[in-house]
């Protein structure tokens, strides 16, 4: 019954390999967001989107990039990881805009060798 | 700018203690959101709570309760009778009340809550 489901669960890249994660979601809600958790560490939010309408954060490297191909499916594409990049990437969903409550997937976990 | 300070980094309690965990917050907005969500091992975080700024009646629901000051910009978690369940990272997050845009959640550091048989 997993309302969004993060794809793999964990994986493992070397330094520079192109990585990418996906996120699906079955509510049909407007807005996926990226977040990256380092260890100990808040999650901090990489970008969304609003339908097709993409978000990003000022402080999210040029490395990091996503895509949205229809409601369901949101990609996170990290095109040279390196090793500062080795975290838990969290997917959420939320219906639309203010305050509205965010579902989490369960999270891809990048290891970086 | 929005700001969440979970001051207590870690706390290990023995099951059927009662445990509070502090949130305090800082926002120029008057309209405002405030959460709470769990992180148990398995890594996703659970929504537990939302409140918004105009409503400071305390909440109870099972063993969870929260209490929110606007006079002390806190919003404290207190887990009643603790469970080996409980363990778990906890957020305390805060949104502004964007109109016409996203909400962007500020999360708390988080607390890492150990509960003991």
């Amino acid at each position: 019954d997993a309302m969004v489901i993060q794809n793999p669960r964990y994986q493992v890249t070397q330094f520079g390999k192109p990585v990418t994660l996906s996120c699906s979601q079955t509510l049909n809600h407007n807005v996926m967001y990226w977040y990256q958790q380092k260890s100990s560490q808040a999650p901090k939010l990489l970008f969304h989107y609003y339908d097709k309408d993409f978000n990003n954060e000022a402080d999210t490297p040029d490395n990091f990039q996503s895509r949205r191909p229809n409601t369901s499916f949101c990609f996170l594409d990290i095109r040279s990881p390196g090793l500062g990049d080795a975290a838990m990437y969290l997917c959420a969903t939320s219906r639309s805009s203010g305050a509205n409550v965010l579902t989490f997937g369960a999270g891809s976990r990048l290891t970086v060798l | 700018a929005q700001k969440v300070t979970q001051a207590q980094t870690e706390i290990s309690v023995v099951e059927k203690e009662d445990v509070t965990l502090d949130c305090v917050y800082e926002t120029r907005d008057t309209t405002y959101y405030l959460f709470w969500y769990k992180q148990p091992p398995s890594g996703e975080l659970v929504f537990l709570i939302r409140r918004n700024s105009f409503d400071e009646q305390n909440e109870i629901s099972g063993r969870y309760s929260w209490n929110f000051q606007k006079s002390t910009s806190s919003f404290n978690f207190t887990i009643t009778a603790s469970q080996v369940v409980d363990s778990a990272v906890y957020f305390c997050a805060l949104s502004e009340a964007v109109t016409g845009a996203n909400s962007k959640l500020t999360f708390g550091k988080g607390i890492t809550l150990s509960v003991r048989p």
